[in-house]
């Protein structure tokens, strides 16, 4: 069964930085594309960045190079590194399997950027 | 940019009614990169369709979805309580992934 468990997250101050962590089971997340999304009331849901099984990574515009995905092979975890916080970056972020529909989500961690 | 636009913004119907969701986009979409997802409070969305008019596993034969261009849309049946949730339609064709505004679905 494909799993996906969220962690990090939380309170950061703005021009903070904070890494999420999403690790995998039922599958190698090298051997497909692993996606990070977020939601919020204001904007709904946005797709934020992906990695293909090749390690190429590709980013929403609203990103501007703040964001930096990633993952480690030997723990079946993608990561989503975020820097540059700011209060618009405030959102419920959920990693998924794919780059396309998504069938499987992870259960969400919530990043708030408040000073 | 594609831009999704869903219609009505809530829906309020009674169990074993029919619901008939609405999904404009800015552009013309290839029907094979169309999705549609449920969403409960506090829980990630739900994958129900997929290609446009694919049913994901485990969904039940009363949903469906339809469409092409640049009009789309998700058909609940026979509504049941358990239906009640956020809907949201997604193009998949064209980059960034771009996801509508939600469709909230009442049951009376």
């Amino acid at each position: 069964e494909v799993q996906l468990v969220q962690s990090g997250g939380g309170l950061i101050q703005p021009g903070g930085s904070l890494r999420l962590s999403c690790e995998a089971s039922g599958f190698t997340v090298n051997s497909d594309y692993m996606s990070w999304l977020r939601q919020t009331p204001e904007r709904g849901l946005e797709w934020v960045s992906v990695i293909y099984r090749g390690g190429y990574t590709y980013y929403a515009e609203f990103v501007k190079g703040r964001f930096t995905i990633s993952r480690d092979n030997s723990l079946n975890t993608v990561y989503l590194q975020l820097s540059s916080l700011t209060a618009e970056d405030t959102a419920l972020y959920y990693c998924a399997k794919g780059f396309g529909e998504f069938a499987q989500w992870g259960q969400g961690t919530l990043v708030t950027v408040s000073a | 940019e594609i831009v999704l636009t869903q219609s009505p913004g809530t829906l309020s119907l009674s169990p074993g009614e029919r619901a008939t969701l609405s999904c404009r986009a800015s552009q013309s979409v290839s029907s094979s990169y169309f999705a549609w997802y449920q969403q409960k409070p506090g829980r990630a969305p739900r994958l129900l369709i997929h290609a446009t008019s694919s049913r994901a596993s485990g969904i039940p034969d009363r949903f469906s979805g339809s469409g092409s261009g640049t009009d789309f849309t998700l058909t609940i049946s026979r509504l049941e309580a358990e239906d009640s949730a956020v809907y949201y339609c997604q193009q998949y064709a064209d980059s960034p992934l771009t996801f509508g505004g939600g469709t909230r679905v009442e049951i009376k």
